[in-house]
């Protein structure tokens, strides 16, 4: 089983759609989750940071993790044309063996047409 | 907004040339991190780097590369010898604690041939 799941879609919405991307993992020792969205071959932009279990709002930004069930959700809603990009999920279980190292999923390639 | 650099942006090398990739870690922040993407695959860490020691390591980072903070502010990534498979994309990426958010530069190009 890989460390991080993700679909790597491509997903396809109409603008004004609302969003949900998801990743599953394996290893209970992850405590910090976080959203990257990456344009075509630039760095990775940090959307979203949530620590444990639980929900977090930015704007049209929702994300939400579940850790009894190894399972994050970023949600967006009001979808625009320029969140076109590839959606990371990352995870880290620093503070225990791992100092920092983040685990990425595959990347979901998102598209909203207007 | 403080931000993480990287130079160059592209480098195209030939196969057992050495080569060294820049990062300015945004300046505050203590540990610093190198991944690699290769075109279409995962992001995967290569190293982490705190208090002027390597603190981990993938098995990617083999005795080829090397990292170095020279100075302040330029965290620094080696290839000693490249090989046609170290082409990718290399991110520098720094936080202010660990674990914590990473913030990503634009990343280098880097084509061997």
């Amino acid at each position: 089983q890989k460390e991080v799941e993700q679909d790597p879609g491509p997903l396809s919405v109409p603008e004004g759609a609302i969003v949900s991307l998801n990743c599953t993992y394996s290893n209970s020792a992850f405590q910090y989750f976080m959203w990257y969205r990456q344009y075509s071959r630039k760095g990775p932009e940090l959307l979203m940071y949530t620590y444990s279990s639980g929900n977090k709002e930015d704007g049209r930004f929702t994300a939400q993790v579940d850790k009894s069930s190894k399972y994050i959700s970023l949600f967006i809603r009001d979808s625009q044309p320029s969140d076109s990009a590839t959606y990371l999920c990352a995870m880290s279980d620093a503070g225990g063996t791992s100092y920092g190292k983040l685990t990425f999923g595959q990347g979901t390639i998102l598209t909203v047409h207007p | 907004e403080p931000e993480v650099t990287q130079t160059p942006s592209h480098q195209v090398t030939q196969m057992g040339q050495e080569v060294i990739l820049r990062c300015v870690p945004i300046s505050n922040h203590l540990y610093f991190y190198w991944y690699r993407q290769i075109l279409g695959q995962k992001v995967e860490f290569l190293v982490s780097f705190y208090n002027n020691e390597i603190s981990e390591k993938s098995e990617i980072f083999d005795d080829q590369f090397s990292v170095e903070r020279p100075d302040g502010s330029n965290f620094t990534l080696k290839i000693r010898s490249t090989k046609l498979e170290d082409s990718a994309m290399y991110f520098c990426a720094s936080s202010e604690v660990t674990g914590e958010t990473q913030y990503f530069g634009p990343g280098t190009r880097l084509l061997v041939l």
